[in-house]
């Protein structure tokens, strides 16, 4: 069964740091492209970040541009979110998400709450 | 960046109704549409991928259709278990990849 659990969510002050961690069962981790995907509470989905099977390509969307990172430790089948310089508008629940090829987004996890307030 | 508009926002129908969901994008996505379905407090779940096709154990009372700017999923016969929201997704341009806003489906 293919599971993806996030964890690493939290209160945070704004400028301040957290890390995203999602751990992948159940699949061949390292055969994937990974995605984040973020709701703001009552909001829609919007993508965020994603990686490469390799870690070597990363893309981001324009709001998060310099102060998050993605990477991933496929001995680990984990993929990571380094959020920093944190904002307000960054308060979400932060899902990752498996790309399968062609498709979409095939596989989410439960997701982990950021929530950026002093 | 693509936008994905979605319409109507709020749709109120009853069970065993059927229900067509639009969305509208602001250039061409090919057939490059997804659709999901969430259910509160859960995470989305794939229901339509490439336009028209069904992603893996989705009944077939769900279908796809569309190509080019304008897309529309339709439920044949509304189950009590098919209220929630829906969202299109195009995987043609990114990044970033967009969503569409979201279509409530309500109890009417």
């Amino acid at each position: 069964e293919v599971q993806l659990v996030e964890s690493g969510g939290g209160l945070v002050q704004p400028g301040g740091s957290l890390r995203l961690s999602c751990a992948a069962s159940g699949f061949t981790f390292s055969s994937h492209w990974m995605s984040w995907v973020r709701q703001a509470p009552g909001k829609g989905l919007e993508w965020v970040a994603n990686i490469q099977q390799d870690g070597s390509g990363k893309y981001y969307v324009d709001s998060v541009k310099g102060r998050f990172t993605t990477s991933r430790d496929n001995a680990k089948n984990s993929m990571y979110l380094q959020m920093n310089s944190l904002r307000a508008e960054d308060t979400a629940l932060y899902y990752c998400a498996r790309e399968q090829t062609g498709m979409g987004f095939d596989q989410w996890g439960q997701g982990t709450l950021v929530t950026v307030s002093s | 960046e693509i936008v994905l508009t979605q319409s109507p926002a709020t749709l109120s129908l009853s069970p065993g109704e059927r229900a067509t969901l639009s969305c509208r994008a602001s250039q061409s996505v090919s057939n490059y549409l997804a659709w999901y379905q969430q259910k509160p407090g859960q995470a989305p779940r794939l229901l339509i991928y490439d336009a028209s096709n069904r992603a893996t154990g989705i009944p077939a009372r769900f279908s796809g259709s569309g190509s080019g700017t304008d897309f529309t999923l339709t439920i044949s016969s509304l189950e009590p278990e098919d209220f929630a929201v829906y969202y299109c997704q195009q995987r043609i341009n990114w990044p970033p990849y967009t969503f569409g806003q979201g279509t409530k489906l309500e109890i009417k």
